[in-house]
């Protein structure tokens, strides 16, 4: 039982590349989530899907977008990473008692 | 959306000392008020939450109050301990608001031996 599993952890980009964060789950959760966390800042939301074939945009939805492949998986897209997407990445999913879980995180840097 | 307001940002107390956490919400429908522990470099773990239908709940030495007519609830932490330092995020769900879940800002809390 693995939890919620984000990839990569790392990764380096430069002004204008596109990447994709990979995140599933292996709980069963209905809820999914992507957040992101700049240095000394609180935990922002970008996209949510509450379940599978549904997402909806969050508090920062600008520069990027999302997939809800299935119910395990919930990927996000940089189509043209700027310098201000560099941050910490958190994906997330819900149990049904409300609880979130959250994966490691994946460390952005666009240079 | 639910606005969470989180107070204080920061907070520095000695090793014994307790701590408290206060969060105000605006959305009267909210009713599930998690908290959230952050170590350093670590992910956000749940440390305890609270329903509507409940005014207080404690684990050991950590329990939240909740005021639904004032619209905040609380964290206290009482006989802190250095493992306690760590950033702390409140967060309130409207029962409408299907998953849509936000965070307070955070609060750095520093305990000192």
């Amino acid at each position: 039982n693995a939890g919620v599993t984000q990839t990569p952890k790392f990764q380096v980009l430069k002004t204008g590349q596109s990447m994709t964060l990979q995140c599933a789950q292996d709980m069963n959760h209905n809820s999914m989530y992507w957040y992101r966390q700049d240095p000394g800042m609180g935990l922002r939301l970008i996209y949510y899907s509450a379940s599978e074939g549904t997402t909806d945009k969050g508090e920062v939805p600008n520069g990027y977008n999302v997939s809800r492949l299935n119910k395990r998986e919930f990927s996000l897209r940089l189509e043209s990473a700027a310098p201000s997407q560099t941050s910490v990445y958190f994906c997330a999913s819900r149990r049904w008692t409300g609880e979130l879980f959250f994966g490691e995180g994946s460390r952005l840097t666009v240079l | 959306g639910e606005n969470v307001e989180q107070h204080p940002s920061t907070l520095s107390v000695q090793e014994g000392d307790s701590a408290v956490i206060k969060c105000t919400y605006s959305d009267s429908a909210s009713n599930y008020f998690p908290w959230y522990k952050q170590e350093l470099g670590k992910r956000p773990q749940l440390i305890i939450d609270i329903r509507s239908n409940v005014g207080e709940k404690k684990d050991q030495r950590i329990a939240v109050t909740l005021n639904k007519t004032a619209k905040h609830f609380s964290l206290h932490i009482t006989e802190t301990q250095p493992e306690d330092s760590a950033v702390y995020f409140c967060a309130a769900i409207p029962e409408t608001s299907g998953s849509r879940l936000t965070f307070g800002e955070g609060t750095q809390l520093t305990v000192n031996p």
